[in-house]
C-alpha cells in the first residue's frame, strides 16, 4: 500500500496569510505513460463531509476559490492556501488515486492565530 | 445538483451483520463509479471500497475484504454497503461518494459525498 505523510500535524496561520501543506508519498504516484499525477486534496470542515479541492495535483475543482493551489509530482506534493480565510478553517487531506487501495493522508488541521 | 443520501447505519453488537444504503439523484447514476468512506469518531479518512459503474467489477480496502460487499441497483439509483462480522473497529461514519469521471472504472477522486450514515459498533 502507498504511505501519505502529511505535515505538519497542524498550523496556526493569521488571517490573510499564507498556509502551505505539505504531503508525501512512500512511492511515486506519477504514471510516465500520461504524465498526470495521481494526487487529490481534500478539505473537511467540522461536522462535514470532506469536499474535493484539487485533483491531478494541480487541477482546482469547480466552484473551488483560486486562492487554493497544488503544487509538486512524483512523491512530493504542497497545497497552498495563498490568503486564509475564516471558512478555510478545516482538517486538510491529500489522497492518492494511482494504485488500490486509495490512501489518505492523516490530516493537517488548519486554525487561525 | 448532486444528491447523495446514505442511511441504514446505527448500534449493533459485535459479529453482526448491517446493511447501508446510499439514494442518488441529480446526476445520471449508472455512468460513475461509486465510492465507499469511512471516518472513525476524531479519525481521519479511511477508502473502504469501489464499484464501477456498470457493478461489474469491485474493489475494497484490506480491511473489509471478505466481510463486506458494495452493490449497487442502477435501476433504483441506490447504492449498498453489506457489512458482516463487525468489529467494534468498524464504528464509523459511513459516507458514499461518487467519483469525478464518467464512464471510466475508477473515474478519479469523488468530488460529491453525502453527510454520513453513523454506524456504532459495541456490546
Amino acid at each position: 500500500d502507498i504511505v501519505m505523510t502529511q505535515s505538519p500535524d497542524s498550523l496556526a496561520v493569521p488571517l490573510g496569510e499564507r498556509a502551505i501543506i505539505n504531503c508525501k508519498s512512500s512511492q511515486s504516484v506519477s504514471y510516465s505513460s500520461n504524465n498526470k499525477n495521481y494526487l487529490a486534496w481534500y478539505r473537511q470542515k467540522p461536522g462535514q463531509p470532506p469536499e474535493l479541492l484539487i485533483y491531478w495535483a494541480s487541477t482546482r475543482e469547480s466552484g473551488v476559490p483560486d486562492r487554493f493551489s497544488g503544487s509538486g509530482s512524483g512523491t512530493d506534493f504542497t497545497l497552498t492556501i495563498s490568503s486564509l480565510q475564516a471558512e478555510d478553517v478545516a482538517v486538510y487531506y491529500c489522497q492518492q488515486y494511482y494504485s488500490s487501495p486509495l490512501t489518505f493522508g492523516g490530516g493537517t488541521k488548519v486554525e487561525i492565530k | 445538483q448532486v444528491q447523495l443520501v446514505e442511511s441504514g447505519g446505527g448500534v449493533v453488537q459485535p459479529g453482526t451483520s448491517l446493511r447501508l444504503s446510499c439514494a442518488a439523484s441529480g446526476f445520471t447514476f449508472n455512468t460513475y463509479a461509486m465510492h465507499w468512506v469511512r471516518q472513525a469518531p476524531g479519525k481521519g479518512l479511511e477508502w473502504v471500497g469501489l464499484i464501477s459503474y456498470d457493478g461489474s467489477n469491485k474493489d475494497y480496502a484490506d480491511s473489509v475484504k471478505g466481510r463486506f460487499t458494495i452493490s449497487r441497483d442502477n435501476s433504483k439509483n441506490t447504492l449498498s454497503l453489506q457489512m458482516n462480522s463487525l468489529r467494534p473497529e468498524d464504528t464509523a461514519m459511513y459516507y458514499c461518494a461518487r467519483s469525478l469521471y464518467s464512464n471510466t472504472w475508477y473515474g478519479g477522486p469523488p468530488p460529491s459525498w453525502g453527510q454520513g450514515t453513523l454506524v456504532t459498533v459495541s456490546s
